[in-house]
């Protein structure tokens, strides 16, 4: 089955510390994972997707297929940072996307 | 701001009732996405359209129906509401070629 598992609910760190959001995912065929993120008040938002491997914002994450992990880090944790993270599978060939239940970032000052 | 609009921002059915949301997504976005997000979970991949054609469904029940129309809105219904239904919906354009969903703010859908 396709699913995608963010395991900590909430991850508070201090302004300055590294961030390591972790997301795991199930699914046998070649995966599109994407990092999306919803600051408060706004609405959903795409953060990074791995197939580009690019730096938004600080933030990477690199695609593990041997882990089946995509995790979500940045060095230098920043105030505002504190949002709402999703990370979401997209499957082959197709428009759906498989998201998990999220990770709430706090970043204490 | 990505020009994505839904409305109603809220809204309150009874059980059995049946409801109508609509997204409105900018020009050139001919694929449209549906989400419901329950409390405390991530969004559930409802249905897919494309250029008015429905191509992807997630595991929800054919009570959950869509359209799509020419001038880039969207609608979403739902007959026979049960309590469960209770979620934020969320809709999400995608221009053609590109990989960005870009999501509205959603409504807030309470069934009592």
């Amino acid at each position: 089955a396709q699913r995608v598992t963010q395991p900590e609910k909430l991850l508070s760190v201090f302004k300055g510390a590294p961030v390591e959001l972790k997301c795991n995912y199930s699914y046998s065929g070649s995966p599109e994972l994407f990092w999306y993120v919803q600051y408060s008040r706004q609405r959903l938002q795409l953060l990074l997707r791995h197939i580009s491997r690019e730096s938004i914002k600080g933030f990477t994450a690199d695609l593990n297929k041997g882990e089946t992990s995509f995790h979500l880090k940045k060095p230098f944790a920043q105030e505002e940072d504190s949002a709402m993270y999703y990370c979401a599978l997209r499957t082959s060939g197709t428009y759906k996307y498989i998201f998990g239940t999220g990770t709430r970032l706090k970043v204490l000052a | 701001e990505t020009g994505v609009t839904q409305s109603p921002t809220h809204l309150i059915k009874t059980r059995g009732q049946q409801v109508t949301l609509r997204c409105s997504s900018q020009s050139g976005h001919n694929t449209v996405s549906w989400y419901q997000q329950a409390l405390g979970q991530g969004p559930q991949f409802i249905f897919q359209y494309y250029r008015e054609e429905e191509n992807g469904r997630g595991n929800f029940p054919p009570r959950f129906s869509g359209l799509q129309f020419p001038n880039y809105s969207s609608e979403l219904n739902v007959n026979a509401l049960e309590l469960d239904d209770s979620a934020l919906y969320l809709c999400a354009s995608t221009p053609d070629f590109q990989e960005t969903q870009y999501f509205g703010p959603g409504t807030r859908l309470l069934v009592l």
